[in-house]
């Protein structure tokens, strides 16, 4: 079960850009990377899921170097409703993805 | 609807007493999991099902907590004796597996608090 490691907390102005690394240095090589993000009081919701290089949607970017043993989520201009915890996993397509870790608290500031 | 519910959404109980916590997934969603958020902290692996196959119990912390998901459908999440330190969010997700995309949709969670 591959497990990540990413900051515990972040803090980020609005309309920066921020960057999430989160280390995977077990990754198998069936493996996707997925983010989720969490707003107090409610279940993690998704945000991005990779297999290499880069990924983009309308939320965010994910970048996934050739070795996949990290990943970075990028979320362009944050805003105060950004504010949330981010959480990266590993797994595969069996659904063995459920390791979450603690997260990356993200705070936006005004 | 269309997403994941739970039932109750808040559970006060007494030392030493068992609850029963429901998750109703997505239809046609054929893995559900379960996980325990503490207050201010991650979110805690316990179980997983995946269509008829034996589910991973992996996660369950101790003996006093188990699962069923009947049909292939509802689950429920049942701890017994409930201690103190039980109390946390318990949020369940389903998803269809093996999708490239392979997304967990999650629930509002039950939040357990034992006195």
């Amino acid at each position: 079960l591959a497990k990540t490691t990413q900051p515990i907390s972040m803090d980020s102005y609005e309309g920066q850009e921020v960057n999430i690394t989160c280390s995977h240095n077990n990754i198998a090589t069936n493996d996707y990377i997925t983010w989720y993000q969490q707003f107090p009081s409610q279940g993690p919701r998704f945000i991005i899921q990779g297999y290499k290089t880069k990924v983009t949607n309308e939320v965010a970017s994910l970048f996934i170097p050739a070795d996949r043993k990290s990943s970075t989520l990028s979320l362009p201009r944050v805003s105060l409703s950004d504010t949330a915890v981010y959480y990266c996993l590993v797994g595969g397509p069996r659904g063995n993805q459920f390791y979450f870790g603690t997260g990356t608290s993200l705070t936006v500031i005004p | 609807g269309a997403g994941v519910s739970q039932s109750p959404s808040n559970k006060v109980t007494e030392k030493g007493k068992d609850v029963e916590l429901r998750c109703d997934p997505i239809s046609g969603h054929t893995a559900l999991y379960w996980y325990r958020q503490s207050l201010g902290q991650g979110l805690e692996f316990l179980i997983y099902f995946q269509g008829n196959s034996a589910p991973d119990k992996s996660g369950l912390p101790s003996d006093r907590f188990s699962a069923e998901r009947t049909g292939g459908s509802v689950s429920t999440l049942t701890i017994q004796r409930t201690q103190q330190e039980d109390s946390a969010v318990y949020l369940c997700a389903s998803k269809i597996p093996g999708l490239l995309y392979d997304t967990q949709y999650f629930g509002p969670g039950t939040r357990l608090t034992v006195l």
